[in-house]
């Protein structure tokens, strides 16, 4: 059974540029949140995508976009990137029942150096 | 809001207990979440309390006392590849997102 996937790995960009990142939920998941975690700090909550709707979302600037597909896979997109946003990329998923919030599965993340 | 407290950095040898505190203030939440991240990795969840009191899982036992606004994780039989940084974390009430402590590094020596 495949756990939480995320691709790519690593990724650098320069300010302004645009990026994507993509995250494959672990089976049996429907629901995915991303986080953002700089170094040294625990991770920061993004948004969380349910049923291909944004449920809900952190302190993060409009710049942060998401998306969820039919087959519950899903999407982050930064514009604009800003040297700021160098961290790791987090997807997490669970199943959509409420006591499982608190046991989110994550995947490895995605670095992103912003240059 | 909230924010979660723990100590940065924690020391120990092999064989030994530790303990890993975390202090928190928040309006209202549904428990204490434990998570461990080794460098480079994804964080893996550890244990969680909805009530107070202590939870055992293995060499992991995890404490929750609402009235003191306090948790604690404690390892025990300490092993080379407990290294690792270890978050709190809380999911507020009426939210789905977990909101996670500032982290403890956890070295273990020989």
């Amino acid at each position: 059974d495949a756990g939480v996937t995320q691709s790519p790995t690593h990724l650098i960009k320069t300010r302004g540029q645009q990026v994507t990142l993509r995250c494959s939920p672990k089976s049996g998941h429907d629901t995915v949140s991303w986080y953002q975690q700089a170094l040294g700090q625990g991770p920061q909550f993004i948004f969380q995508y349910y049923e291909e709707e944004e449920r809900q979302r952190g302190n993060f600037p409009d710049r942060f976009s998401g998306h969820q597909f039919p087959n519950y896979s899903s999407e982050l997109n930064v514009n604009a990137l800003l040297l700021g946003d160098s961290a790791l990329y987090l997807c997490a998923s669970s199943p959509a029942t409420s006591g499982s919030y608190n046991e989110q599965f994550f995947g490895p993340g995605t670095r992103l150096t912003v240059l | 809001g909230q924010s979660l407290e723990q100590p940065s950095e924690v020391t120990a040898v092999e064989g030994a207990i530790v303990q890993i505190n975390c202090t928190y203030q928040t309006s209202g939440f549904y428990g204490l979440s434990w998570y461990q991240q080794h460098d480079g990795g994804a964080p893996t969840f550890l244990s969680y309390n909805a009530l107070d009191g202590l939870e055992e899982t293995g060499r992991f036992s995890s404490f929750l006392s609402r009235s003191d606004s306090y948790g604690y994780l404690l390892l025990q039989e300490l092993q080379m590849k407990d290294s690792a940084s270890y978050f709190c974390a809380v999911r507020p009430s009426g939210f789905q997102k977990l909101v996670f402590g500032t982290g403890t590094r956890l070295l273990v020596s020989p």
